[in-house]
């Protein structure tokens, strides 16, 4: 299963785009970016997932390398409320025991700035 | 709708006591997973389930155990506290493809 390599930290300013790094340079094709979000200590929350293109909703937008091995998610305009800590995850290509086997790694902890 | 419901909120044990973590979902899903997360940590995978009556290890299972009693609930267990099992405890559920939803969290103290 491909790992991920996130910044420990970021730090963004109220008003600004943060983009988020991941890499995953070990990732198959057939494996999906998810991308999850944890505010204080309440249980992470999901905000976008992609396999080759750039994807956006109502909370970001996720931008993959034509070659996969990197992603970047960006929120466009961060506030306060947007200071969590950032997961990128991929998500296995086959069932584990009949389901998908979902590993977090640490994150990046991004502190919007007022 | 609840969602994934865990119980208790907050737990403190002795070394050595037992207790049963409990989690149930109201969305039908098939998955169900627990994780721990430490202090300033990520989160790890303790156990999972694909369906009623399967379970399997993650990366962090020794100290615990699971049952999958039906569809909606999955329960941990510790059998014998330990110090190092003080942590933030989330139980997850997904159904086949789609994203997890987590619970509010466990926070457990072993003293």
């Amino acid at each position: 299963d491909a790992k991920t390599t996130q910044p420990p930290s970021m730090d963004c300013a109220e008003g600004r785009a943060a983009n988020l790094p991941c890499n995953h340079s070990t990732i198959s094709g057939n494996e999906y970016v998810y991308w999850y979000r944890q505010i204080h200590s309440q249980g992470p929350q999901y905000i976008i997932h992609g396999l080759k293109n750039n994807e956006t909703n109502e909370m970001a937008s996720l931008i993959i390398t034509e070659d996969r091995k990197s992603s970047t998610l960006i929120l466009p305009h961060a506030t306060l409320r947007d200071t969590a800590v950032y997961y990128c995850i991929v998500r296995p290509a086959t069932l584990t025991s009949g389901t998908y086997k979902y590993i977090f790694g640490t994150g990046t902890r991004l502190k919007v700035l007022a | 709708n609840a969602g994934v419901t865990q119980t208790p909120k907050f737990q403190v044990l002795k070394t050595g006591q037992s207790m049963t973590l409990q989690c149930a979902q109201d969305m039908n899903h098939n998955s169900m997973y627990w994780y721990r997360q430490d202090p300033g940590m990520g989160l790890r995978l303790i156990y999972y389930s694909a369906s009623e009556g399967t379970t399997d290890k993650g990366e962090v299972p020794n100290g615990y155990n699971v049952s999958r009693l039906n569809k909606r609930e999955f329960s941990l267990r510790l059998e014998s506290a330990a110090p190092s099992q003080t942590s933030v405890y989330f139980c997850a559920s997904s159904e086949g493809r789609e994203k997890l939803f987590f619970g509010s969290g466990t926070q457990l103290s072993v003293l």
